[in-house]
């Protein structure tokens, strides 16, 4: 089974601190995604890699940056918190398929609650 | 208006009833996912589909691509099938980039 691992269940930080999210998955995906939920507007997706190294935005990018140094792990950082990043953050991965318009499933894993004080 | 819709937002039925979520979507789409959200936040997908019909246990989902619309379908629901369905599409990319519906909240009394 694939795992993916959140750091943090919960976390409460202070506005302006710097604040690192984790997430390793074990099944070697290419692609990882890290996103926000938010009551009424859904899932909303920050930023996601397709490779090491490689990262793009997403729909809501302001205020974050992410890092992917190794293939199984996949970092959020929020620069300077604020009460505003207070939310569910999910991280998820998913496999590449050697046709390109072809999808795989996504694995989440199980969110981090995120309060900023 | 959001490029994936899903209908009703909020569903209660009892148990044992036959249920349906609807979605309906806007654009051009490779795939369309369906996810269950227990209370507690993990998500695990239930199907992936780009034409036809998928049947896992009591859960059937159903896509027509012409329209542009998808209906998940629960048979005999029961208490545990109580959750929030999330209608997801994934576009024309090799990334996987997923448009997510606003989820419908299923509750199932005994």
């Amino acid at each position: 089974d694939v795992k993916v691992t959140q750091s943090s269940r919960y976390l409460v930080k202070r506005t302006g601190e710097k604040v690192f999210l984790e997430c390793v998955q074990d099944m070697d995906h290419e692609n990882m995604f890290w996103y926000r939920q938010d009551p009424g507007l859904g899932l909303r997706l920050i930023y996601f890699s397709y490779d090491v190294k490689m990262k793009e935005k997403g729909d809501i990018p302001e205020g974050y940056s992410v890092s992917r140094e190794k293939k199984e792990r996949f970092s959020l950082i929020l620069e300077s918190a604020s009460t505003n990043q207070t939310s569910m953050y999910l991280c998820a991965s998913s496999s590449e398929d050697s046709n390109s318009y072809s999808n795989q499933p996504q694995h989440f894993g199980d969110g981090t609650r995120l309060s900023i004080l | 208006k959001n490029e994936v819709e899903q209908s009703p937002q909020n569903l209660t039925a009892q148990e044992g009833e036959f249920i349906t979520i609807n979605c309906s979507y806007s654009v051009g789409i490779s795939a369309l996912h369906w996810l269950q959200q227990h209370p507690g936040g993990g998500i695990v997908s239930l199907f992936m589909l780009s034409s036809g019909k998928k049947k896992h246990g009591r859960l059937i989902a159903t896509i027509n691509i012409q329209e542009k619309h998808s209906s998940l379908h629960i048979t005999a629901s029961h208490p545990r099938d109580s959750a929030v369905y999330i209608c997801a599409v994934a576009g024309g990319t090799s990334y996987g980039k997923l448009t997510f519906g606003q989820g419908t909240i299923l509750t199932v009394h005994p």
